[in-house]
């Protein structure tokens, strides 16, 4: 059975700072990797999704990487603002249209 | 374009009851699923439906069912409701059915069984 992991669970910075969010999983049978943000009590928000024969994908300040054979993923944010501030998730889609969520790291941008 | 939908927003059942959640889906998006996040965790997977169909399923049980509409809308529905119930239903549409498509969700349902 698929597991994904993230770590770490909570994370504190001060603005402008730049960040790593790390995302493992023990299955590397994956089609696609996708990055969710989640504001308190809220939905999630689509971030950036990565297909399994890609390696990376960017967005704005957001640069997200998929090793697929080590079963890792990393979410990069550049000069973080307090508006970053936000649950991260990640999710791997695999065969049998299943999808298995992380557990999320907590963001908090210090002003 | 319309983004996904979800209601009720909240709701309270009592044990031993049944509920029905609702969905509509983004504009033009044919795959619907459906996810239940307890407080602190991360989503966990409960189905997927495509062209009206169930094509996906995780480890719940069978008093958990689902169906879609033809305008690709879906209900939740969660029979014999217990405590550990308790938590934001999320929807989440995405297109085309069994492709490389972001997921886009809705807001999600609270439900509190007490």
């Amino acid at each position: 059975k698929q597991e994904v992991t993230q770590i770490p669970a909570a994370l504190s910075v001060p603005e402008g700072e730049n960040l790593v969010l790390n995302c493992s999983f023990t299955d590397s049978a994956i089609y696609n990797l996708q990055w969710f943000r989640q504001d308190p009590g809220k939905g999630l928000t689509s971030l950036l999704l990565i297909q399994s024969s890609q390696r990376e994908q960017t967005s704005g300040r957001l640069n997200a990487s998929l090793d697929k054979s080590s079963g890792r993923s990393t979410l990069y944010i550049a000069a973080s603002q307090p508006g970053d501030s936000a649950t991260y998730l990640c999710a791997v889609r695999v065969i049998g249209n299943q999808f298995y969520f992380g557990t999320g790291t907590s963001l908090t941008v210090i002003p | 374009e319309t983004g996904v939908t979800q209601s009720p927003t909240h709701l309270i059942k009592t044990r031993g009851q049944q509920v029905t959640l609702r969905c509509s889906s983004q504009s033009g998006h044919n795959t619907v699923s459906w996810y239940q996040q307890a407080l602190g965790q991360g989503p966990q997977f409960i189905f997927q439906y495509y062209r009206e169909e169930e094509n996906g399923r995780g480890n719940f049980p069978p008093r958990f069912s689902g169906l879609q509409f033809p305008n690709y809308s879906s209900e939740l529905n969660v029979n014999a409701l217990e405590l550990d119930d308790s938590a934001l239903y999320l929807c989440a549409s995405s297109f085309p059915g069994m492709g490389n498509s972001p997921l886009h969700f809705g807001n999600g349902t609270r439900l509190t069984v007490t």
